[in-house]
Order: C-alpha cells, then structure tokens, then sequence
C-alpha cells in the first residue's frame, strides 16, 4: 500500500526545545517537500529535496533543518530558533513538480 | 498583494447544487494549476491540475483556466455532502521553482 507516513501525529514542544517530525514515502519519488499550514492561511514551503543528499531551502526555512540521506525519508528539525513553531506541518512527495502528494500531517504545539 | 487569492468562505449550498470556487492569480508566468480538497485535520488531496489555458472534466470536477483575465475556477455539479471540505488552489510555474503558490482556502459546507 503506497503512500506518504507522517510521524507523530501530535506533537508538543517546550520552549528552548528541538523536534524532529518524520516523514517516510514508499512511491519511490525523487522529490520531496515540507510546508507549513496556519490557520486560515494557504500552504508555505520550509524546505524541499529533489535528490537524496540534496536539499533547498523555501520561503521560511529560518528556524528550521532537515535532511535527506535516504530517498524514502525526509525529515525536519524544528529547532528553538523558530520563534513561533505551532502550525500544521504537511510532507508532500513527487515524480514531476505539478503532482505533489501530502502525508496526513503532525500538529506541532508550543506549550 | 498575495500571488494567489481565494475567498475563504464559507460557502453553504444545498445537496445537488452546482458549486462555483475561484481563484485569482497575480503571476502572468504561473503555467500549471491544481486543485486540492483537504478535509478537517487531513493532508491535502490532488484533484486535479490544468496545464496553461482551458478546461479538464473529472467525474463530477471541472477545472477551468482563463489566463487572460487570470481566474481559475472548480466546479462540482450534483455536489455532495462528502464534498464538504477546504478546497486550495495552487500554481506552478513551467521552469525554475518548484514550490507550489497555494491559495488560502475555501471552505464549503453542502446540506444534507
């Protein structure tokens, strides 16, 4: 069963913390991205990878780090540099650039 | 100005109507466009995407491009409740970046 896994599906942050939000994707896509959802606003890119040690950064990226050392998996680190982390946070992946495909999503809280 | 601009809604109908969602673009370069639903709590679904001008039947979907006046719009004829959803518009330039411009949502309640 194909798709795009996102992990975990609620997460809270103390203050000064880091966190790390996984995302795995078994479609064998070479591209892969992370955007930020806020309430009542549209999407906005964190950071994209199009191959495996490769990644860019997108229009928000202060605050954040990811990695790609392995096609499924693309993780971001939410560090306490990000001023204000609670959002919505969508993985998405893809073959050509106008098919992304989004996992379900983790809820970051700062508490 | 936002490159993409979408009514937020809500838009209520009743079950059967045909319903009318637009966006607006600023971007006369934006050459690929998509149509998302996400439901509460949920990662967005493709629906569909539309390459330069014209329309693309789906179903019950139909997107259209009009890149003269730079309105795209999704129609649902004989709408459903399951249809009750934020719907997202997004663009794609045809080279270069390859971030997705989202719009900030519709969204539509269809009655029982």
């Amino acid at each position: 069963d194909g798709g795009i896994t996102q992990s975990p599906k609620y997460l809270f942050r103390k203050e000064g913390q880091n966190v790390t939000l996984s995302c795995e994707q078994n479609l064998n896509h070479d591209a892969m991205y992370w955007y930020r959802q806020d309430p009542g606003q549209g999407l906005r890119l964190i950071y994209y990878s199009q191959i495996v040690n490769d990644f860019q950064k997108g229009d928000i990226a202060e605050g954040y780090s990811v990695s790609r050392e392995k096609k499924e998996s693309f993780p971001l680190t939410v560090t306490s540099a990000q001023k204000n982390p609670t959002a919505f946070y969508l993985c998405a992946s893809s073959i050509v650039r106008h098919e992304q495909f989004f996992g379900p999503g983790t809820r970051l809280t700062v508490l | 100005q936002k490159e993409v601009e979408q009514d937020p809604g809500p838009l209520s109908v009743p079950e059967g109507a045909i319903v009318s969602l637009n966006c607006t673009y600023s971007n006369s370069a934006f050459q690929y466009f998509m149509w998302y639903r996400q439901y509460s709590r949920k990662g967005p679904e493709l629906l569909m995407y539309t390459y330069s001008s014209g329309n693309k039947e789906d179903g019950r979907f139909t997107a259209q491009v009009d890149k003269s006046s730079k309105y795209i719009s999704l129609f649902i004829r004989d709408s459903q409740p399951s249809d009750s959803a934020t719907y997202l518009c997004a663009t794609l330039l045809d080279t270069g970046r390859r971030a997705l411009t989202f719009g900030s949502g519709t969204r539509l309640q269809v009655q029982p």
